[in-house]
Formats: structure tokens, C-alpha cells, sequence
């Protein structure tokens, strides 16, 4: 069975600098889906950034980019320029290959990040 | 342009006490979820929809039941409520496909429910 581990359980990060979340997962598929997503005091979700598996090019929204290393399982995400808004619970996920039974998300156990003014 | 809507937000039910969390979404999409979300536990699969009149066990299915009479609807009932499923509950619906477009889940707001 597919596992998300998130081993931070909080972060905190001064406004303007850099941070790095970390995600690891473990799959026996090639193919698959991978996502941040954010979840503020408000309790939506909402989605970060996604990277598909087989791209190599790691996946990049503005402030926010990811580490992909396939080999080692591994799916970080970096916030620059951290702002007071990006305080919130981040969650990464996994979704497998197209068919129904294994469209479902996997979410890790999220890690809660203090920006720090 | 709705998105996912959750009904009701808030519920406080008794132990043994029955009640139904409507999720209805406007987007057309076949698969739809329903999640638990507990302190530090990340978010749990109870029971999934791939589509019409289908329904699916996820991670965590036992005290819940689901139906998905209407595409656009699908439904989560506790037919005895127990403390253990005081949490927060979130819908989810997202399109079936190949693209990685079809893979991205659009969530509701989230329903808390306790049960005293």
C-alpha cells in the first residue's frame, strides 16, 4: 500500500526567507501524482502545486517549487520570500495511476508552518 | 460557481444519534470522497464514488455509510454516532481522466461534527 510521510511536524520560518517542507512516500508504481496542498486557519484546502511522475522538470508556482527526486521517493516543497499568509497546515499527497481504485489521495499527516514577522 | 458544498458546517450530536453530512458539487465530475481529518493523523479515505450509483470502501469505512444516487450528490450518514467519530469531515469531487488535470481534487469546506 501506498505510505506519505512527512516527518515535521511544524516549521516556522521568519517573513522574506526561504523554506523547505519534506515528504517522502512509497509506492511500487511508476507512474503517479504527486501534491502540495495548503490548509489555513480558514480549513479549506487548496492546492499548492502538483507534479506528475513522469516529468523530470520539477514543478514550479511562483513563490513555491518542488524537489522531486524519484529515485529516493522523495517531494519537498520550497516557499521563497515566505509572507505572513503563508501560515497554514501543508499537506503532501500522493495519487496513483488512472483506474479507479487508485485514483483516491493519500495524504501525509501535515506539517504546520509559522511565518514569523 | 459553487465548487463543493458541504452541508451542514457544524453538527453536535449525542452518542447513538443519527444524522446524514450532503455533499452536492456542480462541476460535473464523476469521482467524488469523503474524508475524515483528525490532529495529526493528516486526512483519512472513509468511502469514495467513481461515479453514479457506485460507491467504494476507503481507510476507514466502518460506522459510515455513503450514497451517490445523483452524480452531483453524494451523501455520508452515521446510523450511531460515537464519540470516536468526533472530527472534521471533508468532501472532495474531482474529474475522471488521464491528464493531470483529472487528478487535482476540489475539496468542500468541511463539516466538523461532535459527538458528546
Amino acid at each position: 500500500a501506498q505510505t506519505v510521510t512527512q516527518s515535521q511536524p511544524e516549521m516556522s520560518v521568519q517573513e522574506a526567507e526561504t523554506v523547505t517542507l519534506s515528504c517522502t512516500y512509497d509506492t511500487s508504481e511508476s507512474d503517479y501524482y504527486l501534491f502540495w496542498y495548503k490548509q489555513p486557519p480558514s480549513r479549506q484546502m487548496i492546492l499548492v502545486i502538483r507534479q506528475e511522475a513522469y516529468k523530470q522538470q520539477n514543478a514550479t508556482e511562483n513563490r513555491f517549487s518542488v524537489n522531486f527526486q524519484k529515485a529516493a521517493k522523495s517531494f519537498s516543497l520550497k516557499i521563497s520570500d515566505s509572507q505572513l499568509g503563508d501560515a497554514a497546515m501543508y499537506f503532501c499527497a500522493y495519487r496513483g495511476p488512472y483506474g479507479g481504485a487508485t485514483n483516491k489521495l493519500i495524504f501525509g499527516t501535515g506539517t504546520l508552518l509559522a511565518v514569523q514577522p | 460557481n459553487a465548487g463543493v458544498t458541504q452541508t451542514p458546517k457544524f453538527r453536535v450530536l449525542k452518542t447513538g444519534q443519527s444524522m446524514t453530512l450532503l455533499c452536492a458539487q456542480d462541476m460535473n465530475h464523476e469521482y467524488m470522497y469523503w474524508y475524515r481529518q483528525d490532529p495529526g493523523m493528516g486526512l483519512r479515505l472513509i468511502h469514495y464514488s467513481v461515479g453514479e450509483g457506485t460507491t467504494a470502501k476507503g481507510e476507514v469505512p466502518d460506522g459510515y455509510n455513503v450514497s451517490r444516487l445523483k452524480k452531483q450528490n453524494f451523501l455520508l450518514g452515521l446510523e450511531s454516532a460515537a464519540p470516536s467519530q468526533t472530527s472534521v469531515y471533508f468532501c472532495a469531487s474531482s474529474f475522471r481522466g488521464h491528464d493531470s488535470g483529472a487528478n487535482v481534487l476540489t475539496f468542500g469546506a468541511g463539516s466538523r461534527l461532535t459527538v458528546l
